[in-house]
């Protein structure tokens, strides 16, 4: 089976930098996403890792060890848009190429 | 513009009254997908369609049914809606089968059964 754990809530201020921790078990992988989810909107793609390292887009980076089955995203020069949620999912092996397991998300607020 | 379209995009309805959600995306899409999402579980998958006619379950299937007619539309069809399938659903496209690619969300259909 599958289970992804993150933080359910973080506060942070503009101009800050946060870092949101993604932990998994899986029977296999094929990647890991992040997608960022304003309340009532869909989720939008932030990033992909399937290889161990550093990737990154901008102010965002995303960071993976498989061997930890450990994520993070990095936000850095946070803005006020930046308040949202951050999902973490999951490509499991074997279950499908487009399979997605999601975690819960962290609801990140950004304050003045 | 390239996008995943829902429709309706909030409804209210009762116990047992069948209805459709419709899905479509204009990017020539392969794979399709329907996710609940619900406070505290997060987004679970309900189908997907690998292509036309190629569907299967997801992780909670239980009273919903899916067709895959055509490549652009997915629709989500409840026989026999009941509360606890008060949810906020989203459909999903990505271009194929590769595991590198990513998925598309639709803007989400609220639904509330009484």
């Amino acid at each position: 089976g599958q289970n992804i754990d993150q933080p359910t809530e973080m506060t942070a201020t503009e101009g800050a930098i946060v870092q949101i921790n993604c932990t998994y078990q899986t029977s296999g992988f094929n990647g890991l996403f992040w997608y960022q989810q304003h309340a009532g909107e869909a989720p939008t793609f932030l990033s992909y890792n399937v290889l161990d390292g550093l990737e990154e887009k901008g102010r965002f980076s995303s960071f993976l060890s498989r061997s930890k089955g450990y994520s993070y995203l990095l936000l850095k020069e946070l803005q006020m848009k930046d308040s949202a949620s951050y999902l973490c999912a999951v490509r499991p092996m074997n279950t499908g190429f487009q399979k997605l397991v999601f975690g819960t998300g962290t609801r990140l607020l950004v304050s003045p | 513009e390239a996008q995943v379209t829902q429709n309706p995009r909030y409804l209210i309805t009762v116990t047992g009254k069948k209805l459709t959600v419709t899905c479509s995306q204009n990017m020539n899409h392969e794979y399709m997908s329907w996710y609940r999402q619900d406070p505290g579980l997060g987004l679970r998958q309900i189908y997907y369609s690998m292509n036309v006619e190629v569907t299967d379950k997801g992780d909670v299937p239980e009273g919903y049914k899916v067709s895959r007619k055509e490549k652009r539309n997915f629709p989500l069809i409840l026989e026999s809606p009941s509360p606890n399938q008060t949810s906020l659903y989203f459909c999903a496209s990505s271009l194929n089968n590769n595991y590198r690619n990513t998925q598309y969300f639709g803007p989400g259909t609220r639904l509330t059964v009484l």
